[in-house]
This record gives C-alpha cells, sequence and structure tokens, in this order.
C-alpha cells in the first residue's frame, strides 16, 4: 500500500489528453513538492516534472504537472505511441522523519 | 554527461550480505546528496536510503532501518549501499539517484537515475 494513491491505469488514444491523479495528504503532497517520473519499460526511471508543475530541459511542454491542496496531476496531451509507460508521482513527507514516499504507479496505455 | 552504474547485485541467500556500488561521473559528485531507490520485480518505486554530499547525514526506509548502510567515497566518485541481513522483500533492482539540487538531504527530486543493479534474495 503506497502513501500516495494513484490509478494502476489509465489509457487513451493517439492525440488525446489523458490526466493522471495523484492523491496523498497534508505531510506530503499538501507541504512539499510533487515530482512525476516516467519508466519505459525495461529502462530507468526518468525525471518527467518536478517542483508541482516544472519540466526539465527536454520534456516536451505535452507533459504537464499541477497541485491542489493534497492531489497533484500529470497532464499529457496529443498522446503519442511512445508515452507509453509506467508512471509515478513522488514527494517528500514530513511525518515520516524526512522520507520520499512514491505513488503506485500509473500504467499508460496508448490505444 | 552525468553517468551513474551500478553494479555489486546478485544472488544471495536469506540472511546473507551485499554490498552495491554507484560509480558517478559528469557532476561534481561531493556537491549532491545520493539515495538507493529500489523496484521488486512487477511492482513499483521505493526509496530505500539517502546520504548528504559531504556523507555525514544519512536517511533510512523504516523497511531496511538497522539491516542496510548507505555511504560515500566523494575520492572515488562513489556510493555504496551494505545490505545484510536479507530477506526475500529485499528482491528488486536497486538504482541509485542523483538530488538535483540538495546536499544536505533528499526531497524527491532526482534529476539522474542509474540503469539499476538486480539483487536476488533466495535459497
Amino acid at each position: 500500500q503506497s502513501v500516495l494513491t494513484q490509478p494502476p491505469s489509465a489509457s487513451g488514444a493517439p492525440g488525446q489528453r489523458v490526466t493522471i491523479s495523484c492523491s496523498g495528504s497534508s505531510s506530503n503532497i499538501g507541504s512539499n513538492y510533487v515530482y512525476w517520473y516516467q519508466q519505459l519499460s525495461g529502462t530507468a526511471p526518468k525525471l518527467l516534472i518536478y517542483r508541482n508543475n516544472q519540466r526539465p530541459s527536454g520534456v516536451p511542454d505535452r507533459f504537464s504537472g499541477s497541485q491542489s491542496g493534497t492531489s497533484a496531476s500529470l497532464a499529457i496531451s496529443g498522446l503519442r505511441s511512445e508515452d507509453e509507460a509506467d508512471y509515478y508521482c513522488a514527494a517528500w513527507d514530513d511525518s515520516l522523519s524526512g522520507l520520499v514516499v512514491f505513488g503506485g504507479g500509473t500504467k499508460l496505455t496508448v490505444l | 554527461e552525468v553517468q551513474l552504474l551500478e553494479s555489486g547485485g546478485g544472488l544471495v541467500q536469506p540472511g546473507g550480505a551485499l554490498r552495491l556500488s554507484c560509480a558517478a561521473s559528469g557532476f561534481t559528485f561531493s556537491n549532491y546528496a545520493m539515495s538507493w531507490v529500489r523496484q521488486a520485480p512487477g511492482k513499483g518505486l521505493e526509496w530505500v536510503s539517502a546520504i548528504s554530499g559531504r556523507g555525514g547525514t544519512t536517511y533510512f526506509a523504516d523497511s531496511v532501518k538497522g539491516r542496510f548502510t548507505i555511504s560515500r567515497e566523494n575520492s572515488k566518485n562513489t556510493l555504496y549501499l551494505q545490505m545484510n541481513s536479507l530477506r526475500a522483500e529485499d528482491t528488486a533492482v536497486y538504482y541509485c539517484a542523483k538530488e538535483a539540487l540538495s546536499i544536505t538531504g533528499t526531497t524527491g527530486h532526482f534529476d539522474f537515475w542509474g540503469q539499476g543493479t538486480l539483487v536476488t534474495v533466495s535459497s
């Protein structure tokens, strides 16, 4: 059972917009930044979004993040086949002596 | 170019020990905190441990506290994870990850990851 809650799966057709949610609490998302990672099959995770809504250099602007209260969301617009991957949210948790907590991950399928 | 290269994984019996290494290059190693993150087969990511840039402060997940030790040798640009009293539930791919901005601790902002090394705990 992950501290951050994500839907196990999401899907969309090419060109569509999909949103992945991440639900936490006041000790993590409610008071600390949220990070999103993309993990393509068989590879290491890659930073996708940092500090709730910032994109690292090289990440397309099709990817966007938001945070409100104790929840966060990752939106992917103009879906492409290469976006098929697992997506994880993460945050620092004040209540656990400074630990990093991850969501359980969402498997995105491009139909 | 930042590179992180893990090594030391393998098959170990329950109760055994293993030391993982992560060789870093392409950045000033001592200026950044580092973490180990693991992923059990078919499961999600789990943060395991972190260490400050100078090595003076360490952090552990409750699941490994008292069994795992994290250290670093800045002169060799290398991060270590000593794993003792291994259990079947420690079976996972272990990634080392570079903290993007922090030298003192971990925030979850990992800008570079290694390719991972597989640890299998089984008799």
